[in-house]
């Protein structure tokens, strides 16, 4: 199982540019999300799924879109770079379970995103 | 809202000793579980170890314990043993159960393990 894949681990852009950071599981899994990490603040929620074709917001969504075509990708889309959004970007997914809440989340490698 | 807070940003232990890295939460959720992760330096995300609201007894895997007072909204690791490969940084992690259960995790702003030889 390649489990939970990113691509690409690093990117410099200038400002202004789009890109589109890319994520892909291979384990059915129904949530996924998107984080981003800054030093001494965490992992922040920036968009997640709950299944393909619903998305929403989490609490630092400016800058960024996502959408989820299939269960196995959910792409999250820099709209018009920032040297702000410099930063860590981390894929999460985990399976759906409204009983049994121990279902880890798993990661991926993370994407370093430097915007200049 | 919810909430993770770690107050350790960093932390020194000596080879095989144990040593407890702090975690308070908040929630006016009933159900809800707690994660720890570990961030090595290479920064991939660990899952270590998971206790759920409804437990009755704390969490264990290994050499890592989960000391979870619900009463107190904490829920401390504690790494038993410590060994070199242990320095990381370490997350603490909320997510809401139930119904609730979106896959969206809260994360506290971490706390960086140094384990000394």
């Amino acid at each position: 199982n390649a489990g939970v894949t990113q691509t690409p681990k690093f990117q410099v852009l200038k400002t202004g540019q789009s890109m589109t950071l890319q994520c892909a599981q291979d384990m059915n899994h129904e949530y996924m999300s998107w984080y981003r990490q800054d030093p001494g603040m965490g992992l922040r929620l920036i968009h997640y799924s709950v299944g393909a074709g619903i998305t929403d917001q989490g609490e630092v969504p400016n800058g960024y879109n996502v959408s989820r075509s299939t269960t196995e990708d959910f792409p999250l889309r820099l709209l018009s770079a920032a040297p702000s959004q410099t930063s860590v970007y981390f894929c999460a997914s985990s399976y759906a379970d409204t009983i049994l809440m121990n279902t880890e989340a798993f990661f991926g490698q993370g994407t370093r995103l430097t915007v200049v | 809202a919810q909430k993770i807070t770690q107050t350790q940003p960093g932390m020194f232990v000596q080879e095989k000793e144990a040593v407890t890295l702090d975690c308070t939460y908040d929630t006016s959720d009933p159900s809800y579980g707690l994660f720890w992760y570990k961030q090595p330096s290479s920064g991939e995300m660990i899952f270590l170890i998971y206790q759920g609201s409804y437990d009755q007894q704390n969490a264990t895997e290994g050499r890592y314990s989960l000391n979870f007072q619900k009463a107190r909204k904490s829920a401390n690791l504690v790494i038993s043993a410590s060994q070199l490969g242990d320095s990381a940084m370490y997350f603490c992690a909320m997510r809401e159960g139930g119904s609730g259960n979106t896959g969206k995790l809260i994360f506290g702003q971490g706390t960086t393990l140094q384990v000394k030889p």
